[in-house]
């Protein structure tokens, strides 16, 4: 199957300070990427939708000047949690849509963030 | 109600032991199903698509019915290897995908 990657894959930040974490699409084209976040325990839920040279579009109270996300290619989409606090520490996982399957979501690794 | 709703388990069984999880969907638009294996700490793997005429791949049979918003995963002579949460997914019809919390397994020996 497709493989995405996710960098890095595990960070620890003071708070206030701001994130970037990158999701890559290795052997396809993904117009389309998503972002989600898991909280322990619970299930994955989807922040945002990425599309590759527009705006991105969020969900329901995800604060898009939060979580910024940038899909300046067809293999790249990033997101940053801007001041990120305690609370936001999380599993955030990306996941690519190939467009040759499109029901098909590949997802990354994961990026454990823990805000200190 | 919850969009997608999942028995959290966990299960305990011993191995070669069959066993069945069910799941229920709120949205009677919703187009795919899909059951998602996450194993602890990793991110999701697709396990496989469930079809209307229901699907089976070697040990795993899923089923679906549409008209109780129903999805159904069976594992039969379960291995240690199969213990971890299985998701039930669901797409509503916009191309993103709906989770369920999950259905935690854990096969002893």
């Amino acid at each position: 199957g497709a493989v995405v990657s996710q960098h890095p894959s595990w960070v620890i930040c003071k708070s206030g300070t701001s994130v970037k974490i990158e999701c890559r699409s290795l052997d396809f084209q993904a117009t389309t990427m998503f972002w989600y976040r898991q909280f322990p325990k619970q299930s994955l839920m989807l922040m945002a939708t990425s599309n590759e040279g527009s705006k991105a579009t969020y969900e329901q109270g995800v604060e898009k000047d939060k979580f910024l996300i940038n899909h300046a290619s067809l293999t790249l989409s990033t997101l940053t949690v801007t001041s990120a606090h305690p609370e936001d520490s999380s599993f955030y996982i990306c996941s690519a849509r190939d467009e040759t399957e499109k029901e098909t979501q590949y997802f990354g690794p994961g990026t454990r963030l823990l805000v200190l | 109600r919850k969009e997608v709703e999942q028995d959290p388990g966990p299960f305990n069984v011993p191995e070669g032991a069959t066993v069945a999880f069910n799941c229920t969907y709120s949205n009677s638009a919703s187009q795919s199903f899909f059951w998602y294996r996450q194993d602890c700490r990793k991110e999701p793997k697709l396990l496989m698509s469930v079809y209307s005429s229901g699907n089976e791949d070697g040990r795993f049979t899923a089923q679906l019915n549409r008209a109780s918003q129903y999805i159904s995963l069976l594992i039969r002579d379960s291995k240690l290897s199969d213990s971890a949460t299985y998701l039930c997914v669901v797409n509503p019809g916009y191309s993103t995908l709906t989770f369920g919390k999950g259905t935690m397994l854990l096969v002893s020996p």
